[in-house]
């Protein structure tokens, strides 16, 4: 079975500054995709970035990167100027194959306070 | 907009006491499925169902059941809910052969 591993419950940033949130997942499997979703108080699920295993070249969305160590299974993301609306849970999650009809499996989450 | 809705939002009840969860998709999407999340456990499966009449169970599927009667519904039922099934729920559907997974806005169910 495939499981997701978040090591860091709580995290703080200044505003502007930057952070890494870690990821870790393990798998026998070589296809397979990860993700990203940002939980805001609003509680919807938001996803933020997603990475294909078979892309070498890491994902980006605008202040949201991505480290993508395929053989040391590591996914952290990493959020630039960070900005008071980036407060959020941060889930990471891994979907077997690329059909869709898999499950996410989920992380614990790391809950991110941006502090003005 | 497409969207997934899901009702109600917030919800307390007692012991016992019959409860469905409604979810509804207007996108066709083929594959749907409910999540429960706690606080340091993040968000796991309940059910999922990968079309109409098809459905089969997730990570946590005991004292839930759930149903796929149209392409667009998939309810999640507790026929007698018990104060661990207090939760944060969440539908999810995803078209056949994409990755990105829809989510409802969220029920929070209180059983007391």
């Amino acid at each position: 079975a495939q499981t997701v591993t978040q090591s860091q419950p709580e995290m703080s940033v200044q505003e502007a500054e930057t952070v890494t949130l870690s990821c870790t997942y393990d798998t026998s499997e070589s296809n397979y995709y990860l993700f990203w979703y940002k939980q805001p108080p609003s509680r919807q699920m938001i996803l933020v970035i997603r990475q294909e295993a078979y892309k070498q070249q890491n994902a980006t969305e605008n202040r949201f990167s991505v480290n993508f160590q395929k053989a040391a299974k590591s996914f952290s993301l990493k959020i630039s100027d960070s900005q008071l609306g980036d407060t959020a849970m941060y889930f990471c999650a891994f979907m077997l194959g690329s059909s869709g009809n898999t499950p996410l499996v989920f992380g614990k989450g790391t809950r991110l306070s941006v502090i003005a | 907009e497409a969207q997934v809705t899901q009702n109600p939002r917030y919800l307390i009840t007692v012991t016992g006491k019959k409860l469905t969860v409604t979810c509804s998709q207007n996108m066709n999407h083929e594959y749907m499925s409910w999540y429960r999340q706690d606080p340091g456990l993040g968000l796991r499966q309940i059910y999922y169902s990968m079309n109409v009449e098809v459905t089969d169970k997730g990570d946590v599927p005991e004292g839930y059941k759930v149903s796929r009667k149209e392409k667009r519904n998939f309810p999640l039922i507790l026929e007698s809910p018990s104060p661990n099934q207090t939760s944060l729920y969440f539908c999810a559907s995803s078209l056949w052969g994409t990755t990105e997974a829809f989510f409802g806005q969220g029920t929070r169910l209180t059983v007391v």
